[in-house]
């Protein structure tokens, strides 16, 4: 079956360190997103990506890079820059008009 | 600005209940409209969508939403609540309808959490 697949499911990050959040979709969409959710925050976008090899920041990208390298990955990278990383990030794809298939999100912590 | 608005940050119904949960957009033409849900810890399901036709549609889990054109909203209701509807629901809707380059990204909604008691 088709889907998005988030690993890992729980990260714990040190401070000053840098940590990836993997995304990895067979559904042959396009365009794939990051967003960040807090309690009583929504769904905040940090990146998205409408094809390989380019990606535009969303509205909270400062201290998250990203890399489009194929079509089916999307990995999150939260760096040190960061200042508070410890929130629930989910992976979503998408063609137009179809709404999103989101993973099932991965949990991070700072320690 | 386009944006969307769920105006209920909590319901609590009573299981066996009828709910409504609203939803308005602000946007000029009419965009694609999306129901998700979201069980804690878990990523998000589509309920329902609407792109054209008929203005009451049908999702899953026994959900309707019904689009209303003069009152750019998209509500979301089902006749009779189960405990197991107890979840966060959020509202989105798709740009690109009207072209530009938003190529199918999403403006979701604050959500709304919905606390069902027995």
């Amino acid at each position: 079956d088709g889907g998005i697949t988030q690993s890992p499911k729980y990260l714990f990050r040190k401070e000053g360190q840098n940590v990836t959040l993997s995304c990895e979709q067979n559904l042959n969409h396009d365009a794939m997103y990051w967003y960040r959710q807090d309690p009583g925050q929504g769904l905040r976008l940090i990146y998205y990506s409408q094809i390989v090899n380019d990606f535009q920041k969303g509205d909270i990208a400062e201290g998250y890079s990203v890399s489009r390298e194929k079509k089916e990955s999307f990995p999150l990278t939260v760096t040190s820059a960061q200042k508070n990383p410890t929130a629930f990030y989910l992976c979503a794809s998408s063609i137009r008009g179809s709404g999103y298939t989101f993973g099932s999100g991965t949990r991070l912590t700072v320690v | 600005a386009q944006s969307v608005t769920q105006p209920d940050i909590h319901i609590t119904v009573s299981e066996g209940a009828s709910l409504e949960l609203r939803c308005n957009y602000s946007y000029g033409a009419t965009p694609y409209l999306f129901w998700y849900v979201q069980s804690p810890g878990q990523g998000l399901q589509l309920l329902l969508k609407y792109f054209s036709g008929d203005t009451l549609v049908q999702g899953i889990k026994g959900f309707e939403a019904e689009f209303k054109r003069s009152q750019s909203s998209f509500n979301l209701r089902k006749p009779s609540v189960h405990w197991s509807d107890a979840a966060e629901y959020f509202c989105a809707v798709d740009l690109s309808r009207g072209g530009g380059t938003s190529y199918g990204k999403l403006t979701f909604g604050q959500g709304t959490i919905l606390t069902v008691h027995p």
